[in-house]
């Protein structure tokens, strides 16, 4: 059973702070690393995609991928009570054709 | 360019009765996923569907539920006799070709058994 594992959370930061997410995986043969945020009742929304090894940046955020640690983060740099969602982690199955969701970690950003 | 779209967003069945929801992919997507989600918890998923053919329902419990991806029309995602344990958020999202792309997901359709 292939499995993500995030911290549940809630990680509170305070408003303008850089918020840290993680996440490990135990398919070593993943090779697609994606994370989504979830307002309360709305769907999934993606909001980072990472392939390769090291940093990926994308205006506030940046993904970081280390897959012989088997261990992706999001970084939320200056963040707003606006980023108070639940993050997901998702990667892809070596062989197969699905996204692996974590279970996620609620960010609570105070103003 | 409409995104992907889910119906009903609420739907409210007593046990035992059948549940369908409907699931119309983005234009030009050939690839549907259905995920679960129950309170407090990640998403599941259960079924992947393109035109007409079941690739990957390894996530699907083995009686009362069942999918399908016609030629022409939604996706479904049917579920018989429901019990209370099926309350939960159901999603479906589409991508352009594999999970390997990014999937786009719909509104959610909520579905509560009393």
């Amino acid at each position: 059973q292939k499995e993500v594992e995030q911290n549940s959370g809630p990680l509170s930061v305070p408003e303008g702070a850089i918020a840290s997410l993680n996440c490990t995986y135990s398919d070593r043969g993943s090779q697609s690393f994606f994370w989504y945020r979830q307002y309360s009742g709305k769907s999934p929304e993606l909001i980072m995609s990472i392939y390769s090894n090291g940093d990926k940046e994308d205006g506030r955020f940046t993904a970081q991928l280390n897959k012989a640690s088997q261990y992706v983060s999001l970084l939320i740099r200056d963040s707003q009570p606006s980023d108070s969602a639940t993050y997901l982690c998702a990667v892809t199955e070596e062989y197969g054709n699905k996204l692996v969701f974590g279970a996620g970690t609620i960010l609570r950003v105070k103003s | 360019n409409a995104g992907v779209m889910q119906n009903p967003r609420h739907l409210v069945r007593r046990r035992g009765q059948e549940a369908r929801l409907r699931c119309s992919p983005m234009k030009g997507h050939s690839h549907v996923y259905w995920y679960r989600q129950l309170p407090e918890e990640g998403l599941k998923f259960m079924v992947y569907l393109q035109k007409e053919n079941i690739i990957d329902e390894s996530g699907m419990p083995k009686e009362r539920f069942s999918a399908e991806f016609p030629k022409e029309g939604p996706s479904i995602l049917r579920i018989q006799q429901v019990v209370r344990g099926d309350s939960a958020a159901y999603f479906c999202a589409s991508s352009p070709r594999t999970a390997n792309e990014k999937l786009f997901f719909g509104s959610g359709t909520q579905l509560s058994v009393l």
